[in-house]
């Protein structure tokens, strides 16, 4: 079955503690992203991948990090997680070509900084 | 910049009722518009999208029109379910280049 799946789908860490969120898809897309989730906000674009080793920056990329070293995965970091990181996380993947492309999310991590 | 507005929620619809929700783009360009669905608990999926204008998508009784003069893209229903409850984004572009906009949450009351 086609899925991007992340893990964990909950957790709750406390400040400045390091975590790593994991995305993996197995759809061999090329193209991964990192989006936070806020009400009112809609979804925020964190980062982005290309292909393997080419990361770029989103829209809101202060207090993450991230890393392409095989095509399948896309690990998101949390070096020093503060309370204005509590969000919902989604990863998701698509294609090369941008137009038409639909991407596939992952269900979500619902991370709590306290 | 690009940039896509859609109706605040939430909206609230007893069974059986028309769902309308609009949205608006402000692109360069020809982009593709898409609809995504978010169920309680689950990642976006991609419910319809237009690649051109004068398009129509549609998907399990939605349906949305792309409209250029009006850069438009607005979702219809003509008859909604308990089971449409969820979150609705629309956005334009596609693949790592899409711009979603802020979602607006429907509830359908039986």
């Amino acid at each position: 079955e086609a899925q991007v799946t992340q893990n964990p789908r909950y957790l709750i860490t406390v400040t400045g503690k390091k975590l790593t969120v994991t995305c993996s898809q197995n759809m061999n897309h090329e193209y991964m992203s990192w989006y936070r989730q806020d009400p009112g906000l809609g979804l925020r674009q964190i980062y982005y991948s290309m292909n393997v080793e080419v990361t770029d920056k989103g829209d809101v990329p202060e207090g993450y990090k991230v890393s392409r070293k095989e095509k399948r995965n896309f690990p998101l970091i949390l070096e020093s997680p503060s309370p204005n990181q509590t969000s919902l996380y989604f990863c998701a993947s698509s294609f090369r070509e941008l137009r038409n492309t639909e991407a596939f999310f992952g269900q979500g991590t619902r991370l709590t900084v306290v | 910049g690009n940039s896509v507005t859609q109706m605040e929620g939430p909206v609230t619809l007893s069974e059986e009722a028309f769902l309308t929700i609009n949205c608006t783009y402000t692109a360069t360009g020809y982009p593709s518009l898409f609809w995504y669905v978010q169920y309680p608990g689950e990642g976006l999926q991609l419910l319809l999208k237009a690649t051109k204008a004068d398009d129509k998508g549609s998907n399990k009784g939605f349906e949305a029109t792309y409209r250029k003069e009006t850069t438009s893209f607005h979702l219809e229903k003509g008859s909604v379910q308990v089971s449409d409850s969820a979150v609705y984004f629309c956005a334009l572009g596609g693949g790592f280049k899409t711009i979603f906009g802020a979602g607006t949450r429907l509830f359908v009351k039986a």
